[in-house]
């Protein structure tokens, strides 16, 4: 079955940098584009940023555009999200999600999500 | 920037009531809108995609409707699970969400 497991998350201070990961497994993963989406403590859900099959395309909201960046290794199923220059509002549960049958939009399977906290 | 409006914020019903739950984008997106159900520590779930198709697993007492701007997803009959927070989503922007209670 479709599985997406993230790891990385903590607490860390404004300023510093945080690697996020997703496994995936069940799937093939090189086939799919790939998500994060991220929700603040009691908000909704805010869209991160996309990376396609073949990495040829990364697109980012604007919160985050020039501070994150998205990766994956298809090697290794495993979806990435470097966050650097981390402020308050970026704290939130990230996840990672899947798109469905191959497009961009919408996300068919998500991960539990981590819990990312910046605070000093 | 399409911005989608969700209402009612709040919707307090019954088990065994139908729900109605409304998604306004603020420009047309034709039929490319999902509906997800989020409940409390867990990760949203796909339940409707390009406006009425239902995704794998969801049942058939969710049904979504609607095209251009106005969307609405219904729950024929609310079972006990189904309190959750729906949210609607058009590409990379999501709405605020409506949250079904009891």
């Amino acid at each position: 079955q479709v599985q997406l497991v993230e790891s990385g998350g903590g607490v860390v201070q404004p300023g510093r940098s945080l690697r996020l990961s997703c496994a995936a497994s069940g799937f093939p993963f090189s086939n799919y584009a790939m998500h994060w989406v991220r929700q603040a403590p009691g908000k909704g859900l805010e869209w991160v940023a996309l990376i396609s099959y073949d990495e040829s395309n990364k697109y980012y909201a604007e919160s985050v555009k020039g501070r994150f960046t998205i990766s994956r290794d298809n090697s290794k199923n495993t979806l990435y999200l470097q966050m650097n220059s981390l402020r308050g509002e970026d704290t939130a549960v990230y996840y990672c999600a899947r798109g469905r049958s191959g497009n961009y939009f919408p996300f068919d399977y998500w991960g539990r999500g981590t819990l990312v906290t910046v605070s000093s | 920037e399409i911005v989608l409006t969700q209402s009612p914020a709040t919707l307090s019903l019954s088990p065994g009531e139908r729900a109605t739950l409304s998604c306004r984008a603020s420009q047309s997106v034709n039929t490319y809108l999902a509906w997800y159900q989020q409940k409390p520590g867990q990760a949203p779930r796909l339940l409707i995609y390009d406006a009425s198709n239902r995704a794998t697993g969801t049942p058939a007492r969710f049904s979504g409707s609607g095209s251009g701007t106005d969307f609405t997803l219904t729950v024929s009959s609310l079972e006990a699970e189904d309190f959750a927070v729906y949210y609607c989503q058009q590409r990379s922007t999501f709405g605020p969400g409506t949250k079904v209670d009891i």
